[in-house]
């Protein structure tokens, strides 16, 4: 079975400060995602990466980073964290076709 | 193009009911459709799959049909339980664009005992 873990299932922040959200995957996978879920908004598309040190935007980038400097782990990074980045954030990770979730990070910003 | 759009958006359904929830799309460069579901404080969790190839797949209580013609996909939840109450998504990718997923906005299904 593929495992995909995130670092911290609940995570409480305050405004300004730096966030660091990891993902780790157990498979070799090469591709990894990092979403966020709003309700009413569904799942949307931070960032990806398809190799070690190599990453591309995804719908809403804006206010994030990301590293992958081993192909297990993909971190992301809020920069200075804002109110409006309160959310679960979602890892995924490729295998084949299918992408396998992590339980998720239940951020709040305050 | 990039959209995929499902409904309905919540779903009621007595025990032993079948479920049913509907996806369509525009783009025909998709190749893999995906199912996720979904319970409270989860992370999504691949339910089942189908390719454009096949028109039906079957596991278990879970089928996707598939209609290539008229760009839809549905999945069918027979002798729905109690435990099937979570919300459901449907998703497509292709390979030009790095397998990305793009989702569906969700369904929140209910099992009444």
């Amino acid at each position: 079975d593929v495992k995909v873990t995130q670092s911290s299932r609940y995570l409480v922040k305050r405004t300004g400060e730096k966030v660091f959200l990891e993902c780790v995957q157990d498979m070799d996978h090469e591709n990894m995602f990092w979403y966020r879920q709003d309700p009413g908004l569904g799942l949307r598309l931070i960032y990806f990466s398809y190799d070690v040190k190599m990453k591309e935007k995804g719908d809403i980038p804006e206010g994030y980073s990301v590293s992958r400097e081993k192909k297990e782990r993909f971190s992301l990074i809020l920069e200075s964290a804002s109110t409006n980045q309160t959310s679960m954030y979602l890892c995924a990770s490729l295998g084949r076709r299918a992408q396998y979730f992590g339980p998720g990070t239940r951020l709040t910003v305050l | 193009q990039q959209q995929v759009k499902q409904s309905p958006q919540s779903l009621i359904v007595q025990k032993g009911g079948i479920s049913i929830i509907n996806c369509a799309y525009e783009n025909t460069a998709f190749d893999y459709f995906p199912w996720y579901q979904q319970f409270p404080g989860k992370g999504p969790a691949l339910l089942i799959a189908i390719r454009p190839d096949v028109s039906e797949k079957k596991e278990g209580r879970f089928t996707i049909s598939f209609n290539k013609s008229a760009k839809q996909f549905s999945l069918h939840i027979m002798d729905s339980q109690p435990g099937d109450s979570a919300t459901y998504f449907c998703a497509a990718s292709m390979v030009d664009s790095s397998y990305k997923l793009i989702f569906g906005s969700g369904t929140r299904l209910l099992v009444r005992p």
